[in-house]
């Protein structure tokens, strides 16, 4: 079964430093994985996605992510941190089981920017 | 475009109670998957509909159902309530268009917060 994992629950940075927020995946096949972010009291939004083509995959609101075959990583990166920025992010991977695709999400990853 | 609308936006219900959620996709998105936000749990997959048919089921108990009307609207039932269903309920919609379209991304509701008492 595909699946993601964040190791960490809660990152902490101070504004102006680089961010990283870690996701490592599990899947058979081609890996199709996205980022999502959710902002207090509000649904989840995309941010960026990798299907296929260069490793670094360039998203909304300044954010990347570098995805690693051989590390089966999909880190989301940043290189100047906001506290705009503090939210809770999601890594997922499409999962293609029974016919039909859904979204596999990970458990979240708090952000917490510190001025 | 409007967003995807939930509602409402806050339930309070008690054990053995049912409650309906609804969620209003964007216009023309065809695709709507439900899913499940707990702090413990995170994300998990209820289901999706596509033109009035579940086409992809999570790992939850029969108590959770979901239809879709021809306007693309969907709701979720939950019966017998119990007090793990407590959750933020999370609405999102695709255009979808193809069976294993394998790029596109999720549209999601504000949710809809339930708490079991």
């Amino acid at each position: 079964a595909q699946s993601v994992a964040q190791p960490e629950d809660q990152v902490n940075v101070a504004e102006g430093n680089p961010l990283t927020v870690k996701c490592t995946y599990s899947v058979s096949g081609n890996p199709y994985l996205f980022w999502y972010v959710q902002y207090p009291n509000r649904g989840l939004q995309f941010l960026l996605k990798y299907i296929t083509g260069d490793n670094l995959v360039k998203g909304s609101y300044g954010f990347e992510a570098e995805f690693n075959k051989s590390q089966t990583s999909f880190h989301l990166k940043k290189p100047s941190a906001l506290v705009s920025d503090s939210a809770l992010y999601f890594c997922a991977v499409r999962d293609m089981s029974g016919g039909y695709n859904k979204l596999i999400f990970g458990a979240g990853t708090r952000l917490a920017v510190h001025p | 475009k409007a967003g995807v609308t939930q509602t409402p936006r806050y339930l309070i219900k008690t054990r053995g109670q049912q409650v309906t959620l609804s969620c209003s996709p964007i216009s023309g998105h065809r695709s709507v998957s439900w899913y499940q936000q707990t702090p413990g749990q995170g994300l998990q997959f209820l289901f999706e509909y596509f033109s009035e048919t579940q086409r992809n089921k999570g790992n939850f108990p029969g108590r959770f159902s979901g239809r879709q009307f021809s306007n693309s609207r969907s709701e979720m039932n939950v019966s017998t309530l119990e007090l793990g269903d407590s959750a933020l309920y999370l609405c999102a919609s695709s255009p979808t268009r193809e069976r294993r379209a394998t790029n596109e991304k999720l549209f999601f509701g504000s949710g809809t917060q339930l708490s079991v008492l």
